[in-house]
């Protein structure tokens, strides 16, 4: 049973850019969130989605923005990049809305250049 | 401001040893406590989780104990192995901003 996808594993952009990172959720899970890990730090959590809509956000500009599939997978935009935005970005997959039987992606390391 | 901290970002110990690390919050609404173990290159991995209306849960090697009274977490790793290298975090779930992890700790095992 494979657990949660994510792809690219690594990417380099160049400040100003826009990046598209992707995920899939663990076979039986509904529900995509995503955090921002800086190196050194625990994770920050982004956004959540469930049947297609942002259900709950952090403190994040709108600059991150993301979308869910019917098939329940999930993409993170992230717009005008710039070099704080260097970091791990995880996903995590859980079967309903709440942090209950998270599990997390391996993640997508993501350097600005 | 509110987070979730850990009171150590190193932790070394002898292999074969019981290992105790310690996490601080300040959100008494905190319903939800996972930790958390993270390899190198590799997404956090569950260990155990507790609700606010448990004081102690134990699983496989793990323990955790919580104390609502003075706000404090703490995972205990009985006879500690080489592969418990790792970066250890808690996380607190406040209800509708998702986790709150701490910094983490990095757990290192002396032969």
């Amino acid at each position: 049973d494979a657990g949660v996808t994510q792809s690219p594993t690594h990417l380099i952009k160049t400040r100003g850019q826009q990046v598209t990172l992707r995920c899939s959720p663990k076979s039986g899970h509904d529900t995509v969130s995503w955090y921002q890990q800086a190196l050194g730090q625990g994770p920050q959590f982004i956004f959540q989605y469930y049947e297609e809509e942002e259900r709950q956000r952090g403190n994040f500009p709108d600059r991150f923005s993301g979308h869910q599939f019917p098939n329940y997978s999930s993409e993170l935009n992230v717009n005008a990049l710039w070099l704080g935005d260097s970091a791990l970005y995880l996903c995590a997959s859980s079967g309903d809305r709440g942090p209950y039987g998270y599990t997390f992606g391996s993640g997508t390391r993501l350097t600005v250049v | 401001g509110e987070s979730v901290g850990l009171h150590l970002p190193t932790l070394s110990v002898q292999e074969g040893d019981n290992s105790i690390i310690n996490c601080a919050y300040s959100n008494s609404a905190s319903d939800y406590f996972i930790w958390y173990k993270q390899e190198s290159g590799k997404g956090p991995q569950f260990i155990i989780d507790i609700r606010s209306n448990m004081d102690k849960r134990q699983g496989q090697r793990v323990t955790v104990l919580l104390n609502k009274t003075v706000k404090h977490l703490s995972l205990q790793i009985a006879a500690t192995q080489p592969g418990d290298s790792a970066v250890y975090f808690c996380a607190e779930n406040r209800g509708a901003d998702g986790l709150t992890f701490g910094k983490g700790t990095h757990l290192i095992i002396q032969p």
